[in-house]
């Protein structure tokens, strides 16, 4: 099993539109976890850090369920400029260490 | 967040050659790493490179192949040794900026590599 599963991309989905990405990740002790963005060809952008309380900004919303070890990322009012591959990202059990995801690709269309 | 530069941006190199590529941050920090994105693929960590101490490997990655090099808390490097066409890929430097809580890292723009 991988350590942090996506949902296999890719998603097209028209401007305006609601689209929501899960993963999942395989160790409890982890501690910290992201949302990151990759724009073609070049390095991954923090979109967000995701609290155990969940957290919004503007039109990104991220949950978080420990229980579950169950991570989602929702966006409202799809934007083109949204067309980019999304990282779900979690530590290495209590470490500074990253482990990615193999993301999902995200094409929004006018 | 910090500020990364990485050098060269890209490069193609000749098997059984090395490359070093460097990273640079505009503040002072403790956590540096390096990662690597083979084509297609996502971002695996290759080494945490600790300033005064010898560099922490993965799993799968020795020193001998990637040599680091932290002189300070605002430089690293990253040596790529005796190259094959399998090391192809971008290799990104990240740090952890000193706040308390949250370990977000943030990355350099990486560097392309050909190996031919």
């Amino acid at each position: 099993r991988k350590e942090v599963e996506q949902d296999p991309g890719p998603f097209n989905v028209p401007e305006g539109a609601t689209v929501a990405f899960n993963c999942t990740y395989s160790n409890s002790a982890s501690q910290s976890f992201f949302w990151y963005r990759q724009d073609c060809r070049k390095e991954p952008k923090l979109l967000m850090s995701v609290y155990s309380s969940g957290n919004e900004d503007g039109r990104f919303t991220a949950q978080l369920n420990r229980a579950s070890q169950y991570i989602s990322l929702l966006i409202r009012d799809s934007k083109l400029s949204d067309s980019a591959t999304y990282l779900c990202v979690v530590s290495k059990g209590y470490t500074d260490k990253l482990i990615f995801g193999t993301g999902t690709r995200l094409q929004v269309f006018p | 967040s910090a500020v990364i530069s990485q050098k060269p941006s890209r490069d193609i190199c000749q098997r059984g050659t090395s490359l070093t590529i460097q990273c640079q941050v505009d503040s002072q920090v403790t956590m540096m790493f390096w990662y690597r994105q083979q084509p297609g693929q996502s971002l695996t960590l290759i080494a945490t490179a600790n300033q005064g101490s010898e560099a922490t490997y993965e799993s799968g990655f020795v020193i001998d192949k990637f040599p680091i090099s932290r002189p300070n808390l605002t430089f690293s490097t990253l040596t790529v040794s005796n190259m094959s066409p399998e090391d192809s890929s971008i290799y990104l430097c990240s740090v952890e900026p000193e706040l308390e809580g949250y370990n977000e890292q943030f990355f350099g723009p990486g560097t392309r590599l050909t190996v031919l």
